[in-house]
């Protein structure tokens, strides 16, 4: 079976332009999550999706984050104008409602704004 | 590759000898608890769970060990093997939400 999926992998883009991050989390999971890793930071969780509804943002550092989950199979995440900060691995993880806190990571998008 | 555990804590351990990776939690009302291993490059795995009604629960060649009373989780792996050298972390639930609290994560590096 496919795991979580990720696009791109690795994604190098100037300051002040959008980047947009994919996810397709694994078929007939219900919950999907964004995270960031930096090494200051570690793991840091930014949304979290159930039934494709947000359930908590409040880990969205600002305004230019967004994040969308249109339907069950596709998520996206935002940032719009980018910033050297933004600089992380970002990953998305799904879970099944059963079993909320086993969660599936993809192998994560490397984003460098320079 | 993978930068993340440059700053972390390490363990070293011999290949073959037993490892025991700790982590403190804050949450008195956590009653999920979760290891994950980070390989470079990848995502987190999950490794083991353990909810707060049990203070032991063995999986293969892993087991999770709470303390809820001083609110600490440990991760023993037997027999240590080169393939186990990761990043390691422990994370924690609360209630009905999904939400997860991971800690900072461990350096494991198995010297062959």
């Amino acid at each position: 079976d496919a795991g979580v999926i990720q696009s791109p992998r690795h994604e190098v883009t100037e300051m002040g332009q959008e980047v947009t991050l994919r996810c397709k989390p694994i078929s007939g999971h219900n919950s999907l999550f964004w995270y960031r890793q930096t090494m200051m930071r570690g793991l840091e969780l930014l949304i979290y999706f159930n039934n494709n509804v947000p359930i908590d943002d409040s880990g969205m550092p600002e305004d230019r984050f967004s994040a969308k989950m249109p339907n069950a199979s596709f998520s996206t995440l935002k940032i719009q104008p980018s910033e050297p900060r933004d600089s992380a691995v970002y990953f998305c993880a799904s879970s099944l409602d059963g079993s909320p806190g086993k969660q599936y990571f993809g192998p994560g998008t490397r984003l460098t704004v320079t | 590759g993978e930068s993340v555990g440059l700053h972390l804590p390490t363990l070293s351990v011999q290949e073959g000898d037993n490892s025991i990776i700790n982590c403190a939690y804050s949450n008195s009302a956590s009653d999920y608890f979760i290891w994950y291993k980070q390989e470079s490059g990848k995502g987190p795995q999950f490794i083991i769970d353990i909810r707060s009604n049990m203070d032991k629960r063995q999986g293969q060649r892993v087991t999770v060990l709470l303390n809820k009373t001083v609110k600490h989780l440990s991760l023993q792996i037997a027999a240590t093997q080169p393939g186990d050298s990761a990043v390691y972390f422990c994370a924690e639930k609360s209630g009905a939400n999904s939400k997860l609290t991971f800690g900072k994560g461990i350096t494991l590096s198995v010297r062959p």
